[in-house]
């Protein structure tokens, strides 16, 4: 069974921290998706990755997938309260997304 | 619709009964997914659809749940004899052509909550 671990799991940090969120697995994936998700809403893609070492950046977010396609970090740079959510890991697997538990982030001003 | 529509948006409902979800994916998108969250979880596979045919049913949780897709398009999961634990965020979600690095993009989900 494909797992993914998130983690912190809970992280509260002041606006204007830097920060970066984990998501580990001992399987191989052929994709790893970022997601974003607000309190009573649907997950919105962030951001895909396909090829080991992979980094995109968008805006002050920057995602990374490991060499061996099996872990991605999503780094958060000046955090602003906006950025506030729940921060969603999802790996390709066939035509189903396996996700992560998700990184609860908070950002007070 | 210019986005996936899910109805109800919450659900209440005693232990015992059945319940019907609805998704209306956006128009043109051929995959649709059904997934299930619970507080504290992530996001837990629940049946996949490519047209009206689901290739992988996999993650239904027990033969009380099922799920069907009519016209390529409108899609409802069924909870027969529902339980406690499946209270839960009901998210469905649908993508262009399937694939698991297709952007997928979901509804706001159903609340359903089994007293």
């Amino acid at each position: 069974t494909q797992l993914l671990e998130q983690s912190p799991q809970f992280l509260s940090i002041q606006e204007g921290e830097n920060l970066t969120v984990y998501c580990n697995s001992s399987s191989v994936f052929s994709s790893l998706q970022w997601y974003r998700q607000e309190p009573g809403e649907g997950p919105v893609l962030l951001v895909t990755v396909v090829t080991g070492g992979e980094v995109k950046k968008l805006k002050r977010l920057t995602f990374q997938f490991g060499d061996a396609r099996k872990d991605s970090s999503l780094h958060i740079t000046a955090a602003q309260p906006g950025d506030t959510g729940l921060y969603l890991c999802a790996g390709g697997a066939g035509t189903a997304l396996i996700f992560g538990k998700g990184t609860t982030l908070s950002v007070s001003s | 619709g210019a986005g996936v529509s899910q109805s109800p948006s919450n659900k209440v409902t005693e232990k015992g009964k059945d319940v019907e979800l609805r998704c209306d994916p956006i128009s043109g998108h051929t995959a649709l997914y059904w997934y299930r969250q619970s507080l504290g979880q992530g996001l837990e596979f629940l049946i996949y659809f490519q047209g009206n045919s689901a290739p992988d049913k996999s993650g239904l949780p027990s033969d009380r749940f099922s799920a069907e897709r009519t016209g390529g398009s409108v899609s409802t999961l069924t909870i027969q004899r529902t339980q406690q634990e499946d209270s839960a965020v009901y998210l469905c979600a649908s993508s262009l052509v399937p694939g698991s690095n297709q952007p997928q993009h979901f509804g706001d989900g159903t609340r359903l909550s089994i007293l």
